[in-house]
């Protein structure tokens, strides 16, 4: 079975902190998401990524941005924490035009 | 361009009545179609998933989905609901080749059901 593990399920933060939250997926898939989650308007696309080093912009990526150095690890970064980017992320992945796989989910909450 | 539209933010049955969760999109190519669950603080399961072969879909626990050209929709249905299926349900769509292979994903649909 296709895994995508993220690293934290729940996590507090600081307004200002620079806060990391890290994605693995552990079937050689080329395509990797990042997804936030509002009650009311479903899952926003920040970015993705489709091959180690590449990387796109989706809906809403400002205030954030992203790293994939290896294939299977795909981060997000929050550069400077603010109250309204208390949501959940969902990491997902995919291989081309296939459905995707999911974590568990991180629910970030910026205080 | 893609997108999905999941009719009802809410949706409310009884135990062993009929579910159906509408979804309708709008994709330049031919699309691929899925529906994916959420069950509270989870991340999303897929439930099934169209890839241009039969028009009838069959999923997990008991859910199917028929995709419609002409109406453009791929509605979720199960014959008799249960207590477990209470849970966040998402359409999304990806388009085929020639088009976008990013998952647009509906809004979300709440499904409660009633005992």
């Amino acid at each position: 079975d296709v895994k995508v593990t993220q690293s934290s399920r729940y996590l507090v933060k600081r307004t200002g902190e620079k806060v990391f939250l890290e994605c693995v997926q552990d079937m050689d898939h080329e395509n990797m998401f990042w997804y936030r989650q509002d009650p009311g308007l479903g899952l926003r696309l920040i970015y993705f990524s489709y091959d180690v080093k590449m990387k796109e912009k989706g809906d809403i990526p400002e205030g954030y941005s992203v790293s994939r150095e290896k294939k299977e690890r795909f981060s997000l970064i929050l550069e400077s924490a603010s109250t309204n980017q208390t949501s959940m992320y969902l990491c997902a992945s995919s291989l081309q035009f296939t459905e995707a796989f999911f974590g568990q989910g991180t629910r970030l909450t910026v205080v | 361009a893609q997108s999905v539209t999941q009719l009802g933010s809410h949706v409310s049955v009884s135990e062993g009545a009929l579910v159906l969760l509408r979804c309708n999109y709008s994709s330049s190519v031919p699309p691929y179609l899925f529906w994916y669950v959420q069950y509270p603080n989870q991340g999303l399961q897929l439930l099934l998933k169209y890839t241009s072969a039969a028009t009838l879909v069959k999923g997990i626990n008991g859910f199917e989905a028929e995709f419609k050209k002409s109406e453009t929709s791929f509605h979720l249905t199960k014959p008799s609901a249960h207590m477990s299926d209470a849970a966040e349900y998402f359409c999304a769509v990806s388009e085929g080749t020639g088009g976008s292979y990013i998952p647009t994903f509906g809004r979300g649909t709440s499904l409660i059901v009633h005992p």
